[in-house]
């Protein structure tokens, strides 16, 4: 079945550094890729998506682009602040009517000053 | 910004007995669901629920879960008899259109299981 494998954290950034989180997928079909940003104590935010190969999400200075070639969707920043400390879900859904979302295991980031 | 909401947002139970967690769906919505993320976990499909009836669900879903849709707004899941290992934050979502769509998730319900 479909599946979303994504680096396992912690990761622990100092302020103002780049960011990257792999993430890689299995799908039979053509699916919409998501990251879902969970800050602590709290559910689930849609970060970004992207619906199509080459497609680049992108929202408050994070991006992904969605790449069919390498089955990969991964998420960057180009400078974390502490605020961005969350956990990071890279989900896809496969599009079909009812198409649930397959979330991946979830990358905690810490971002200290 | 419409939003989906869930109450309550923390529920104890004892071991066998029943609960219900209610969602409000963002109000055009057709399509609903339940997740669930069992503590350091990742976030596990339950069921999906379209045209008053499920129309997929996996293999936790087993027959101590129920779901409905009560009246216009509300969305239930019912654990009948709760167990130690249904301890776990419970996601309600949303969408309104069909394939592609975007899911819209709750806060979430932290179901404790004593």
């Amino acid at each position: 079945g479909d599946s979303v494998t994504q680096m396992e954290g912690p990761v622990t950034l100092s302020e103002e550094a780049f960011l990257t989180i792999n993430c890689t997928y299995t799908a039979t079909g053509y699916p919409s890729l998501f990251w879902y940003v969970q800050y602590p104590g709290e559910g689930l935010q849609l970060l970004l998506k992207a619906t199509k190969a080459d497609d680049k999400g992108s929202n408050k200075g994070f991006e992904a682009t969605y790449r069919k070639e390498t089955t990969s969707f991964h998420l960057e920043k180009g400078s974390v602040q502490v605020s961005d400390s969350a956990v990071y879900f890279c989900a896809l859904s496969d599009r079909t009517s009812y198409d649930k979302v397959i979330f991946g295991p979830g990358t905690s980031l810490s971002v200290i000053p | 910004e419409p939003e989906v909401t869930q109450t309550p947002s923390h529920q104890v139970t004892q071991m066998g007995q029943e609960v219900i967690l209610r969602c409000v769906p963002i109000s055009n919505h057709l399509y609903f669901y339940w997740y669930r993320q069992i503590l350091g976990q990742k976030v596990e499909f339950l069921v999906s629920f379209y045209n008053n009836e499920i129309s997929e669900k996996s293999e936790i879903f087993d027959d101590q879960f129920s779901v409905e849709r009560p009246d216009g707004s509300n969305f239930t899941l019912k654990i009948r008899s709760t167990k130690l290992e249904d301890s776990a934050m419970y996601f309600c979502a949303s969408k309104g259109g069909g394939g592609g769509a975007t899911q819209y998730f709750g806060p979430g319900t932290r179901l404790t299981v004593l």
